[in-house]
C-alpha cells in the first residue's frame, strides 16, 4: 500500500512554455499533499502544501502566480509550472499524507517518483 | 526557523558492518520522526517511522529517539553495498498552516566491499 505516482517521469520543454505535474495517490486518499523541489546534489526543498479543495499553503519566496496548485480530489494534485525558464529545470516531488494507513501514521508522508524538468 | 541537522558525510563502512547515522532537531515539541532513504537522482523512500523514546527495529533497520537529547539516530546492521545513499532525517513540525516534515540535508552512506 501507501503508492503515490506522478506524471510525467520526465519532461523537456522550451523556455516560456507551460508545464503540468500530475500527482496521484492510488491507494489511499490524501488529505494533503506536497510539493518539493531538489536540485543536484541538494536537499528537498518545500515548496507548497496543498489540501483537498482549498488553496495551496506557498513556502516563502515561492511565487505562488508562477507554481499553480491544484488538489481537486483526494487521489490527484496537479502543479503547473507556468512561463517556465531554464532556472525553473529541476527535479520536482510530490509527496501525499493519509489518514490511518496500515503501517504508518496519520503524518507519515509517502513519495511520488519525481519528474525531472529540463527546460531548453 | 526549526532546524534538523545531519553529517553530510561521507560516511563509509565495510561491507557487513554496522552504519550509524545520527540526526539532532531544534523543536523540543516535535513528536514524529522519519527515516527516508534516496538513491541518486531518485525520489526519498521511507524506511521508518518512530514516536518515542528508545529503539524500533524493523529487519536489519534500528531507529532510536530521546526527545530530551532531541536526537535520533538510525543503525543499519549488517550493511550491504545496496544500502549506498543518501539518508534524509525528517521531523514534523506542527505549523498554524498544519503539520509538515523538515528535512535534514541527509548523511551520504557509502558501504565498501
Amino acid at each position: 500500500g501507501a503508492v503515490v505516482s506522478q506524471h510525467p517521469s520526465r519532461v523537456i520543454c522550451k523556455s516560456g512554455t507551460s508545464v503540468k505535474i500530475e500527482c496521484r495517490s492510488l491507494d489511499f486518499q490524501a488529505t494533503t499533499m506536497f510539493w518539493y523541489r531538489q536540485f543536484p546534489k541538494k536537499s528537498l526543498m518545500l515548496m507548497a502544501t496543498s489540501n483537498e479543495g482549498s488553496k495551496a499553503t506557498y513556502e516563502q519566496g515561492v511565487e505562488k502566480d508562477k507554481f499553480l496548485i491544484n488538489h481537486a480530489s483526494l487521489t490527484l494534485s496537479t502543479l503547473t509550472v507556468t512561463s517556465a525558464h531554464p532556472e525553473d529545470s529541476s527535479f520536482y516531488i510530490c509527496s501525499a499524507r493519509g489518514g490511518g494507513l496500515a503501517g504508518g501514521g496519520t503524518d507519515t508522508q509517502y513519495f511520488g517518483p519525481g519528474t525531472r524538468l529540463t527546460v531548453l | 526557523q526549526k532546524e534538523v541537522e545531519q553529517n553530510s558525510g561521507p560516511l563509509s563502512v565495510p561491507e557487513g558492518a554496522i552504519a550509524s547515522l545520527n540526526c539532532t532537531y531544534s523543536d523540543r515539541g516535535s513528536q514524529s520522526f522519519f527515516w527516508y532513504r534516496q538513491y541518486s537522482g531518485k525520489s526519498p523512500e521511507l524506511i521508518m517511522s518512530i514516536y518515542s523514546n528508545g529503539d524500533k527495529e524493523d529487519g536489519r533497520f534500528t531507529a532510536q529517539l530521546n526527545k530530551a537529547s532531541q536526537y535520533v539516530s538510525l543503525l543499519i546492521r549488517d550493511s550491504q553495498p545496496s544500502d549506498s545513499a543518501t539518508y534524509l532525517c525528517a521531523v514534523n513540525e506542527v505549523t498554524g498552516g498544519g503539520n509538515k516534515l523538515t528535512f535534514g540535508t541527509g548523511t551520504q552512506l557509502k558501504v565498501e566491499l
